[in-house]
């Protein structure tokens, strides 16, 4: 069965840190992997995806993430984060195209002013 | 273009009682999904559409279903309401699983 594992529950960082969120999943095959972000009373929305090439992928607001088949990993990093991306963030699977995409249970992000 | 669009954005239900949640997706997008939020559980997959045929179902119980309309508005109904089942029902869209999803804001039911 496929399974999503976030390392950490809350992070809090101040601006202009730097931010690595872990992200590992359990599938044998070809996987299409997410992240999608969860802004204070906002609904869910994709920050970017990766599904073939390239095992580094960049998103939306300067977030990127990468690929790593060996130790089944999509960390997402962004140089310098900013007051604004306080948000919850989530890592997504899809196993083999199928028709079922697996969350982890999100990383909360505070970043201080 | 017009979002993935929910109705009703809130319920208060009764334990008992059963409820039906609406999700029109994005135009030309035929696969529905939908997800139970928690603060707890995070994001629990609950059943998945298209083309009216349900291709995947999660670890729900059977109160718990669903159906696809053939213009692919989608429905989910719970029957016989438990205070367990207060959360965020969430309805989220797509016309390529590689492409992601689009997600609607969401119904928060609460079950009193």
């Amino acid at each position: 069965a496929q399974s999503v594992s976030q390392h950490n529950h809350h992070v809090i960082l101040s601006e202009a840190a730097s931010l690595e969120l872990g992200c590992n999943y359990s599938y044998g095959g070809t996987v299409n992997l997410f992240w999608y972000v969860q802004y204070p009373g906002q609904h869910l929305q994709l920050l970017l995806k990766y599904f073939s090439g390239d095992p580094l992928v960049k998103g939306i607001k300067g977030f990127e993430a990468e690929f790593i088949k060996s130790k089944f990993s999509f960390n997402l990093r962004k140089p310098s984060v900013q007051w604004s991306d306080t948000a919850e963030y989530f890592c997504a699977v899809n196993g083999g195209g199928g028709f079922k995409t697996i969350f982890g249970a999100g990383t909360r992000l505070f970043v201080k002013a | 273009k017009a979002g993935v669009t929910q109705t009703p954005r809130y319920l208060i239900k009764t334990r008992g009682q059963q409820v039906t949640l609406s999700c029109s997706p994005i135009s030309g997008h035929r696969s529905v999904s939908w997800y139970q939020q928690t603060p707890g559980q995070g994001l629990q997959f609950l059943f998945e559409y298209f083309s009216e045929t349900q291709r995947n179902k999660g670890n729900f119980p059977g109160r718990f279903s669903g159906r696809q309309f053939s213009n692919s508005r989608s429905e989910m109904n719970v029957s016989t309401l438990e205070l367990g089942d207060s959360a965020l029902y969430l309805c989220a869209s797509s016309l390529d699983i590689r492409n992601g999803y689009t997600f609607g804001s969401g119904t928060r039911l609460t079950v009193v």
